[in-house]
C-alpha cells in the first residue's frame, strides 16, 4: 500500500524484555515522527528525523527508548528493560518536509 | 511547554443532534490541525486552518481559529453515526521546532442512531 506501515501491530511482553518497533514510511517523505498515545493522555512525542540533519530526541522519556533511521528510510524504535508504564500505542508518522504528516495505524504494546 | 486543552473529553448525543468541540490553549500557534480517529487506526487529518479568525467547511463539519490564534473550535451540524470517533487537535508550534504538533487529549464523541 501506499500509507505508512507499522509492524508489529500489537506486541505482548513480559516486564524487562526489549522490544522493537519499525516503521515504513510514505516512499519520498523526508521527515518520519513517532508518538506515544496513553489512555486519555493524547499524543505524545517522542522523537523526529528530517533527512541526514540529526535528530530532535527531545520527546524520548528516558535513556531505555531509542530511535534509528536507516537510509533515510524505515525506522525502529526500540525500548530496552520494559516496563508496565510503557505500555500504548506508538505510532508513527511521515510527511514531505513540514507538509501535514500522514500516520500508520500504530502498534498497541502491553507489558505484562 | 505548549499545552492545548481540549473540551468535552467524552461526548453522547443522538443522531441528528449538533454539538461543539473546543481546543484552547494560552499559547499561539502557527497553524492548527483537526484530526479524527478511530479504534485501531492512525489519526487521520480533517483539516488545518491557519489565519487567525479563519473559517474551514467540510460539508457538515465547521472549523474555526481564534481571532489570536490560541484556541479553535469544531462543529458538527446533524451528526451522524458516521461521525464516530476521537477528535483531536494539534497545534504547530512556532519558530524553530515548527515540525512538532502539540496534541490535545482527544473528544470521544458517539453518535447514536
Amino acid at each position: 500500500g501506499a500509507g505508512v506501515s507499522q509492524s508489529p501491530s500489537n506486541k505482548v511482553t513480559e516486564k524487562g524484555k526489549d522490544v522493537e518497533l519499525r516503521c515504513d514510511p510514505i516512499s519520498g517523505h523526508t521527515a518520519l515522527y513517532w508518538y506515544r498515545q496513553s489512555l486519555g493522555q493524547g499524543l505524545e512525542f517522542l522523537i523526529y528525523f528530517q533527512g541526514n540533519s540529526a535528530p530532535d530526541k527531545s520527546g524520548l522519556p528516558s535513556d531505555r527508548f531509542s530511535a534509528e533511521r536507516t537510509g533515510g528510510s524505515v525506522s525502529t524504535l526500540t525500548i530496552q528493560r520494559t516496563q508496565q508504564e510503557d505500555s500504548a500505542v506508538y505510532l508513527c508518522a511521515s510527511s514531505f518536509r513540514s507538509q501535514p504528516q500522514h500516520f500508520g495505524d500504530g502498534t498497541r504494546l502491553s507489558i505484562l | 511547554t505548549q499545552l492545548l486543552e481540549q473540551s468535552p473529553q467524552f461526548l453522547s448525543i443522538q443522531e441528528g443532534e449538533n454539538l461543539t468541540v473546543y481546543c484552547n490553549s494560552s499559547s499561539v500557534f502557527s497553524s492548527l490541525q483537526w484530526y479524527r480517529q478511530e479504534p485501531g487506526e492512525g489519526p487521520v487529518l480533517l483539516v488545518t486552518v491557519v489565519t487567525g479568525g479563519e473559517v474551514k467547511k467540510l460539508k457538515r463539519l465547521t472549523f474555526q481559529f481564534g481571532d489570536a490564534r490560541k484556541d479553535s473550535s469544531l462543529h458538527i451540524t446533524a451528526a451522524q453515526p458516521g461521525d464516530t470517533g476521537l477528535y483531536l487537535c494539534a497545534g504547530r508550534n512556532s519558530g524553530g521546532s515548527n515540525y512538532k504538533l502539540t496534541f490535545g487529549k482527544g473528544t470521544l464523541l458517539t453518535v447514536n442512531p
